[in-house]
């Protein structure tokens, strides 16, 4: 079955550090597609990104990047020069093509960035 | 505009009374959820809808009955409520079923007392 592990419950990083999010998953299907979303103080979910399975290159908007290996099931979240307003509840999700008809989130990351 | 609008966003009632939260999405998408979002933050799919059917009906009590008048909305009716209810849930829509990823609405906040 479909499973998302996020190990890391809390972090706590001073702005301005980098702070890496992990995220590994489970999957019996070929094709999937993972996800991450933001969940800040306000309390709504936020849409970060989509990647398919057969697209690994590692992608990067702004401080925001992300790293997608197959051979670990991993799907990685890093910040660079994190700011205060990063602080959030950082959740990934995955969801398989063939079964997918819901998505499965991690237990997420609270993630607080200190001034 | 608002893409996914719940109302209302805070709920707070009594145990035993029956209380209904609307969601409404102008996206276009074919697909709803309900998500329940508890005190440690875990995300758990409740309900799906495709094209107003039922597609998705996870092991939720029988008190909890969604309803898709059309394919943008999907309300969730909450029957004698228990204070293990206390939660917040979200709505969230897609284009079809989960691989392009939820747009959500902003939550309802409900409190059970």
């Amino acid at each position: 079955a479909q499973k998302v592990t996020q190990a890391q419950t809390e972090i706590s990083v001073v702005e301005k550090e980098d702070v890496t999010l992990d995220c590994v998953y489970e999957t019996r299907d070929t094709t999937y597609y993972l996800f991450w979303y933001k969940q800040p103080p306000s309390g709504e979910l936020v849409f970060l990104i989509r990647r398919n399975s057969f697209d690994e290159q590692n992608e990067i908007s702004g401080r925001y990047s992300w790293n997608f290996q197959k051979s670990t099931s991993s799907f990685n979240f890093t910040i660079t020069a994190s700011q205060v307003v990063d602080s959030a509840v950082y959740f990934c999700a995955l969801s398989e093509a063939n079964y997918g008809q819901n998505f499965v989130f991690g237990p997420g990351t609270r993630l607080s960035v200190l001034p | 505009d608002t893409a996914v609008s719940q109302t209302p966003k805070y709920l707070v009632t009594q145990m035993g009374n029956d209380k209904s939260i609307k969601c409404e999405q102008n996206l276009g998408h074919d697909t709803m959820y309900w998500y329940k979002q508890d005190s440690k933050k875990f995300l758990k799919i409740m309900f799906s809808y495709n094209n107003k059917e039922l597609i998705i009906n996870e092991t939720v009590p029988n008190r909890f009955s969604p309803k898709s008048p059309d394919k943008a909305h999907l309300n969730l009716h909450i029957n004698s409520l228990e204070l293990g209810d206390s939660a917040v849930y979200f709505c969230a829509s897609s284009p079809i079923l989960g691989n392009y990823g939820y747009t959500f609405g902003s939550g309802t906040r409900l409190t059970v007392v």
